[in-house]
Formats: structure tokens, sequence, C-alpha cells
């Protein structure tokens, strides 16, 4: 299984300002996801982002409140953009351990727990 | 459309008794079904996960898991808890031709001493 890293591990940001969350994989993976989790809930798909093109969003969230980079097989970034309080959420990052086929396991990064003020 | 159902919202054992934390899923076709653990302030950790083959799957920290087509059900199984176990469990089913996961909405689980 792949060995992810997240940083920052947890912040507090101001209302109105943004967060840059990195996403470091040990190995080289095809895919990778972003998930929020919100207070007490389960974890939703945000976006799943390859290398080499643009991210690929799931319904209800937008590149321009959650903009993606992908710039190699190992690193990834998820920015939450003008934030408010009901962004405070942990952020999970994750990868596939295979090639992308069908029913690969998802590795998880120990999340990105943010708190908006 | 897919969907995972974690009945339990919290449960609590004592050390040493048995578990079961239940999870039924809708899905047109087999499904691929994952069983994780969030301990606090942590990630996700893989426990099991069911592709095919025996539906008896083990897997780490002693868990089992059973997959019954005929109930839609993986419910996850511990002979004998330990304390470290307290932590949330979420069930998740691969959903199609794609690398979604639908995940359930959780189990804490309470370990008494």
């Amino acid at each position: 299984s792949a060995v992810i890293s997240q940083k920052p591990s947890r912040d507090i940001c101001q209302r109105g300002t943004s967060l840059t969350i990195q996403c470091q994989v040990d190995s080289q993976v095809t895919m990778m996801f972003w998930y929020r989790q919100q207070p007490g809930q389960s974890l939703t798909l945000i976006a799943t982002a390859n290398q080499g093109s643009e991210a690929t969003y799931e319904s209800g969230f937008v590149i321009d409140k959650f903009p993606i980079s992908r710039p190699n097989l190992t690193f990834s970034t998820l920015t939450v953009s003008n934030m408010s309080p009901e962004d405070s959420s942990i952020y999970l990052c994750s990868v596939e351990s295979g090639q992308g086929a069908y029913g690969d396991t998802q590795y998880f990064g120990p999340g990105t727990r943010l708190t908006v003020l | 459309a897919q969907s995972v159902t974690q009945p339990d919202i919290h449960i609590t054992v004592s050390e040493g008794a048995s578990l079961e934390l239940r999870c039924n899923y809708s899905y047109g076709a087999t499904p691929y079904l994952f069983w994780y653990v969030q301990s606090p302030g942590q990630g996700l950790q893989l426990l099991l996960k069911y592709f095919s083959g025996d539906t008896l799957v083990q897997g780490i920290k002693g868990f089992e898991a059973e997959f019954k087509r005929s109930q839609s059900s993986f419910n996850l199984r511990k002979p004998s808890v330990h304390w470290s176990d307290a932590a949330e469990y979420f069930c998740a089913v691969g959903a199609g031709r794609t690398y979604k996961y639908i995940f359930g909405t959780g189990t804490r689980l309470k370990v008494l001493a």
C-alpha cells in the first residue's frame, strides 16, 4: 500500500481567505482523489485528479471553489477558496493502488482538519 | 442509484465481547466492498475488502466480514474486541465502472473497559 502524507494537518482560517492542502505519495500513482468529511458525517468525493489532465469534479463541487493541481504522479494540491464556516471539514486525499482498473483499492492520507472562523 | 447504509450510528461493547457492525448496500451488479476504520484525528485505514470469490473475507486486526448477496449485506465482525478498536468504521462500495467509492455514514464504536 502507498504511504500518503498531507500538509497541513490542521489549520484555522478566516472567512474569505484560501487554503492550499498538499498531498504527497511515496510512489507513482495514476489516480488521486479528494474527499470532504463534514463534521459528524461521511466522506463525499470532491474530485478525481489525473496527472496531465483537468480534474473531474463531482456534482455540487466546482473548480472555482476547489481548484486542484496534479503536476506529477506523486503530488497533488487542493485549494479551498473564499472560505466560509461551511467549509469547515476534514479534507482527505486518497490514491488508487493499482493501474486504475475497476475496483482497485483506495488508500487514504491522514486528512487536513480545517476550521473556518 | 448506489447507496450504502450503516444502520447503527453508535455501538457500545465491553472489552472482550464480540462485535458485529452492519452494512447494507444497494447496487445493481456484484459490488466491490470495503471496510475502513478511522481513529480519532486519523485518516482512514483499510481493514478488508471483497472483490470476488470466498464470501468470508479476513482482514487486519482480527476483523472479518461476510458478503451475503441475498441480503445485500457486508457485515463486519470481530470475536473479541480490544479497547484500541474504539474508532469510527465506514463501509464503502465501489460504484460501477468508475473509481468512485460510496461511503456509509459510519458507525462509532465505543469499548468499555
